[in-house]
């Protein structure tokens, strides 16, 4: 299958502090990537959808200018936590699809977040 | 999307075949079913999906009853690294335009812990 990667794999960081996070899609273009958020013991929750030339479209109850996406190119997306907080500590995931025939969406590994 | 249906929790044991089911009655004729499966700490990985012939592939085999309205993924000789949450997600994926059909709604899974 299709090969997404994330990185860092973690970070820790301090309350106000911004963190970025990469999405790269390795052996495919993708011109739409998603990110989503996994708190503890919960599924995953979809916070924006990434789009190759254009703004992101974020879903209701995520803020935008607290979670910036950036799709830089046809294989990269940025997730940028700005002034992070405790309460922004979870496992956040991004996923790309192979879209053609029967579309199918790959996952990166995930980055845990930390905030101290 | 149609919504699904899966048991909070199985158990199996190690190198007995994992049938795990999933009630999908109100999916309609464009749907697919999709199973992704996500082990503690990781991304989700995609297993397999189908539309309505029963499929197979090096991970797992899917069964679809005639009507639709229901499928079991086969693990048919579950090992200890099989133990995961395991979701069925029913969705569009027919798709020959080349823009994605977009975000996939995660349940809260099937957690199958596999025994030795």
């Amino acid at each position: 299958g299709a090969v997404v990667s994330q990185h860092p794999s973690r970070v820790i960081c301090k309350s106000g502090t911004s963190v970025k996070i990469e999405c790269r899609s390795l052996d495919f273009q993708a011109t739409t990537m998603f990110w989503y958020r996994q708190f503890p013991k919960q599924s995953l929750m979809l916070m924006a959808t990434s789009n190759e030339g254009s703004k992101a479209t974020y879903e209701q109850g995520v803020e935008k200018d607290k979670f910036l996406i950036n799709h830089a190119s046809l294989t990269l997306s940025t997730l940028t936590v700005t002034s992070a907080h405790p309460e922004d500590s979870s496992f956040y995931i991004c996923s790309a699809p192979t879209v053609g025939w029967e579309e199918t969406q790959y996952f990166g590994p995930g980055t845990r977040l930390l905030v101290l | 999307d149609a919504k699904t249906t899966q048991p909070t929790s199985m158990d199996c044991a190690e190198g007995r075949a994992a049938n795990l089911p999933c009630n999908h009655s109100t999916i309609s004729g464009n749907e697919y079913v999709y199973w992704y499966r996500q082990i503690h700490s990781q991304g989700p990985q995609y297993i397999i999906h189908g539309l309505k012939n029963n499929e197979t592939n090096e991970m797992a085999s899917l069964i679809i009853t005639e009507d639709r309205k229901s499928s079991t993924l086969i693990l048919p000789h579950a090992t200890l690294r099989d133990t995961a949450v395991y979701y069925c997600i029913v969705r569009k994926a027919e798709n020959a335009g080349g823009t994605s059909y977009g975000k996939l709604t995660f349940g809260q899974g099937t957690i199958l812990t596999v025994h030795p």
